[in-house]
């Protein structure tokens, strides 16, 4: 497995509460990404980077924030979470030559 | 608007069928053709993939067969498993600037292999 982990694995939390969560990579990939997994949606792509400081959006990316301040380290901030946000969320990692993504073992988040 | 459509969404075959997922895509930029494997609790997995240069490819008991012309390519798993039991994802992913490539992807079928 590429070394890809999440933190926290699962999580519950209240509408309007911010919440971040982790992922981090032992592969030193320049890319990296996240994606939510939703039923009847498969995955769909929320932001993405290209490089420290270098982040861009997805097709859903409204009511999501990133940041990345070292190569290892890409974090995923929900500011005020919604019921619609409760998903799960995947990571995911690629390298600058190859088009393969190595995806994370998700974050389960519920919000209530 | 949805990029890549696949069919069916869920799927139960006999062990040792062949189960087959079909996938539709609408951009002709697209030059990048991977499924994914997903088991449960699990993030998705690369299957196999195929660029549009070639119409087949084949990795042990999974293969992809691609159309150009129709814009179609679909997954076939020879000698279905119990194991392979799983959801599996197509996508499909183009060159958007430097080396970066960004994935559409299905919505995912749901195969399930009875014993």
């Amino acid at each position: 497995d590429a070394g890809i982990t999440q933190s926290p694995r699962h999580k519950v939390t209240e509408t309007g509460t911010p919440v971040t969560l982790r992922c981090h990579q032992t592969e030193n990939h320049r890319y990296m990404y996240w994606y939510r997994q939703d039923p009847g949606h498969g995955l769909r792509l929320i932001h993405y980077s290209y490089g420290v400081k270098d982040t861009d959006k997805g097709e859903v990316s409204d009511g999501y924030s990133v940041s990345r301040s070292k190569t290892e380290d890409f974090l995923l901030t929900l500011e005020s979470a919604t019921s619609s946000q409760t998903s799960v969320y995947f990571c995911a990692i690629s390298d600058q030559v190859k088009e393969t993504q190595y995806f994370g073992p998700g974050t389960r988040l519920l919000v209530l | 608007q949805q990029q890549v459509k696949q069919s069916p969404q869920s799927l139960i075959v006999q062990k040792g069928g062949i189960p087959i997922i079909n996938c539709a895509y609408e951009n002709t930029a697209f030059d990048y053709f991977p499924w994914y494997q997903q088991f449960p609790g699990k993030g998705p997995a690369l299957l196999i993939a195929i660029r549009p240069d070639v119409s087949e490819k084949k990795e042990g008991r999974f293969t992809i067969s691609f159309n150009k012309s129709a814009k179609q390519f679909s997954l076939h798993i020879m000698d279905s498993q119990p194991g392979d039991s799983a959801t599996y994802f197509c996508a499909a992913s183009r060159n958007s600037g430097g080396s970066n490539y960004k994935l559409t992807f299905g919505k995912g079928t749901l195969l399930t292999v009875n014993p």
